[in-house]
């Protein structure tokens, strides 16, 4: 099953406005990290909030975590027509030896940013 | 500049022939791994490698085979393809997680088996 779940799956805004994307999962965390991908193309990080954090900032980009939640948001502030992709959040789960120490990703939320 | 790198970006094969999708990574990354993404499914992980010589399995293994006999490659390698292997495919690298941090993708392999 998924460990991490992106609300909603579309988001359809205007140019300026704020765009903002949620993120859910089950464990526990070391992190938890934000991605982009233009269509067909490879991901690109964009911003990493550890288990202890609450609050990051990263240029328009505002991601918030809730540990007792479990529970993530991304906020892309005044956005631009180039900001539409998909984004992902990937959760990053404390290992034990040996065991694989992936990224587990959502299916993601698809922003459109009409002009 | 840090980058993974994967050949080829598009391929159309016929079902049974052998292939091979190379990457290379030159960020001196011990953690390398391949996913595939389909609509519908988000991201799998394939096979992943914690270090040269070690390999493991992820969560949809079956008809992928891999290598790692140097820390900066990591071939894909579908023994006979079928066509429902036709998906997009990525490899990706990041430091040992006990380090944390980012993981890098290459620009995706788009396989397509007739």
């Amino acid at each position: 099953s998924q460990q991490g779940e992106e609300d909603p799956q579309a988001l359809s805004i205007q140019e300026g406005e704020n765009a903002t994307m949620n993120c859910s999962y089950k464990t526990s965390i070391n992190n938890l990290q934000w991605y982009r991908q233009n269509s067909g193309r490879g991901l690109v990080h964009l911003i990493l909030i550890r288990s202890n954090e609450r609050e990051k900032h990263s240029g328009r980009l505002r991601v918030t975590l809730d540990t007792s939640k479990k529970s993530s948001s991304l906020l892309i502030t005044a956005s631009r027509a180039a900001d539409t992709a998909s984004y992902f959040c990937a959760t990053d789960v404390p290992g034990s030896g040996g065991s694989n120490y992936k990224l587990t990703f959502g299916k993601g939320t698809l922003l459109t940013v009409n002009p | 500049e840090a980058q993974v790198t994967q050949n080829p970006r598009y391929l159309i094969t016929v079902t049974g022939k052998k292939l091979t999708v190379t990457c290379s990574q030159n960020m001196n990354h011990e953690y390398m791994s391949w996913y595939r993404q389909d609509p519908g499914l988000g991201l799998r992980q394939i096979y992943y490698s914690m270090n040269v010589e070690v390999t493991d399995k992820g969560d949809v293994p079956e008809g992928y085979k891999v290598s790692r006999k140097e820390k900066r490659n990591f071939p894909l390698i579908l023994e006979s393809p079928s066509p429902n292997q036709t998906s997009l495919y990525f490899c990706a690298s990041r430091n040992f997680p006990g380090l944390a941090g980012e993981q890098y993708f290459g620009p995706g392999t788009r396989l397509t088996v007739t």
